[in-house]
């Protein structure tokens, strides 16, 4: 079956600091990979995703590439913000169109 | 973008009573609709995928008779927690999928309270 692997949190970081959240799945087939965010009481937003192997998806400055390789999907951030304390989610989705979650790593960023 | 709006927001209800949240795609058709339940501190759990004009599937251990889900146009689902109970008090995600693309679209969440 299909499952997603997420990096144990809670991450704690100072701003400017490096990020990585690793993420690993297994599927069969050639799934499409997330990374959603989620801010305190709200809904999720989609933040980057890449659809086929060694895609790059990028968006605020967060970037994860798509290796088949590894199976992997790591979410990773040069500079961390206070403003990106939340939780982040990985998530991929096979053909069957249901989307698979990881856990969810919950980030602070200290000022 | 594609938006999804989810309301309410928020609800409290006194236990025993039913509530209906609304999940609307405002600007794209949606052919699939999905229903998450979150527990705090916890991922999503799906709970039923939801096909317009077509009964829901529902997850394994998740009530039908009391998730009732209603997807009756390709831009409306509808999700009735029946008789709420405290334990129903929880944080209630939709999302929607065109069918084409391989992505899903999330509304805002309901945060669900039965007193």
């Amino acid at each position: 079956g299909n499952s997603v692997t997420q990096m144990e949190g809670p991450v704690t970081l100072s701003e400017e600091a490096f990020l990585t959240i690793n993420c690993t799945y297994t599927a069969t087939g050639y799934p499409s990979l997330f990374w959603y965010v989620q801010y305190p009481g709200e809904g999720l937003q989609l933040l980057l995703k890449a659809t086929k192997a060694d895609d790059k998806g990028s968006n605020k400055g967060f970037e994860a590439t798509y290796r088949k390789e590894t199976t992997s999907f790591h979410l990773e951030k040069g500079s961390v913000q206070v403003s990106d304390s939340a939780v982040y989610f990985c998530a991929l989705l096979p053909s069957a169109r249901q989307l698979t979650f990881g856990s969810g790593t919950q980030l602070t960023v200290l000022p | 973008g594609a938006v999804v709006s989810q309301h309410p927001s928020r609800v409290i209800c006194k236990s025993g009573t039913s509530v209906k949240i609304e999940c609307r795609s405002l600007d794209f058709q949606a052919t699939t609709m999905f229903w998450y339940r979150q527990f705090p501190k916890k991922s999503l759990m799906l709970m039923a995928t939801s096909n317009e004009g077509s009964k829901a599937t529902y997850e394994q251990g998740v009530e039908k008779d009391k998730f009732l889900i209603n997807h009756a146009s390709l831009t409306l689902s509808t999700l009735t927690v029946t008789s709420a109970h405290p334990e129903d008090s929880s944080f209630y995600i939709c999302s929607a999928s065109t069918g084409v693309k391989p992505e899903a679209f999330f509304g805002q969440g309901t945060r669900l309270t039965v007193v």
